[in-house]
């Protein structure tokens, strides 16, 4: 069965902590997304990753990639409050059976960033 | 330039009733995918169109279908509502799902009654 497993699911940081958000996926697939979610919004693109090693930074959050032990990672650096939201990670399974346009999401990390 | 819309925003049907959802993709963009978000389930993957051909379908039951036009513009329908629908419906489109993001539209909130 295919899976995307997020940890945590619940995150609660203090601002100016770092912390780290787990993305395990269960097929091979080399590209991998994260998206944030506001309260009540829709999904907002966040980061590509499409290939192994990628790693992509934007502001206080840093993305990689490691499709070898089918990993990815979202660090979030000095957190504010703005950054507060629920985060996926989405796997593209084009690999398998020939799909395309066909994401699995993880559950979602919860972030709650308080002062 | 303008991004995915979805239409209607908001829909309140009851059991039994069927309902049919509007998605214009981003200018250009010839890929429309759907996902029905639920608390419970998260966001699963309903069915991606390119070109006006199916090229994928999730696990959903044949309640749930879709087509999409010569102008990339996509249309679900959902027949014979139950309860359980009940979801945040997105749709995201791209130009080559391969190599690029999928921008999602503001999705249709349904509640079935």
């Amino acid at each position: 069965e295919l899976k995307v497993e997020q940890n945590p699911l619940f995150l609660s940081m203090q601002e100016g902590k770092n912390y780290t958000i787990y993305c395990n996926y269960s097929t091979t697939s080399d590209r991998l997304y994260w998206y944030r979610q506001d309260p009540g919004k829709s999904l907002e693109s966040l980061f590509v990753l499409l290939s192994n090693g990628a790693v992509k930074q934007e502001g206080r959050l840093m993305a990689s990639l490691d499709t070898k032990a089918r990993l990815s990672t979202l660090h979030i650096t000095a957190a504010v409050h703005d950054l507060s939201a629920t985060y996926f990670c989405a796997v593209d399974i084009e690999n398998y059976g020939g799909s395309q346009g066909n994401l699995i999401f993880g559950k979602g990390t919860k972030l709650s960033v308080k002062p | 330039k303008a991004g995915v819309t979805q239409t209607p925003r908001y829909l309140i049907k009851t059991r039994g009733q069927q309902v049919t959802l509007s998605c214009s993709p981003i200018s250009g963009h010839r890929s429309v995918s759907w996902y029905q978000q639920t608390p419970g389930q998260g966001l699963q993957f309903l069915f991606e169109y390119f070109s006006e051909t199916q090229r994928n379908k999730g696990n959903f039951p044949g309640r749930f279908s879709g087509r999409q036009f010569s102008n990339s513009r996509s249309e679900m329908n959902v027949s014979t509502l139950e309860l359980g629908d009940s979801a945040l419906y997105l749709c995201a489109s791209s130009l080559d799902p391969r190599t690029d993001t999928q921008y999602f539209g503001p999705g249709t909130r349904l509640t079935v009654l």
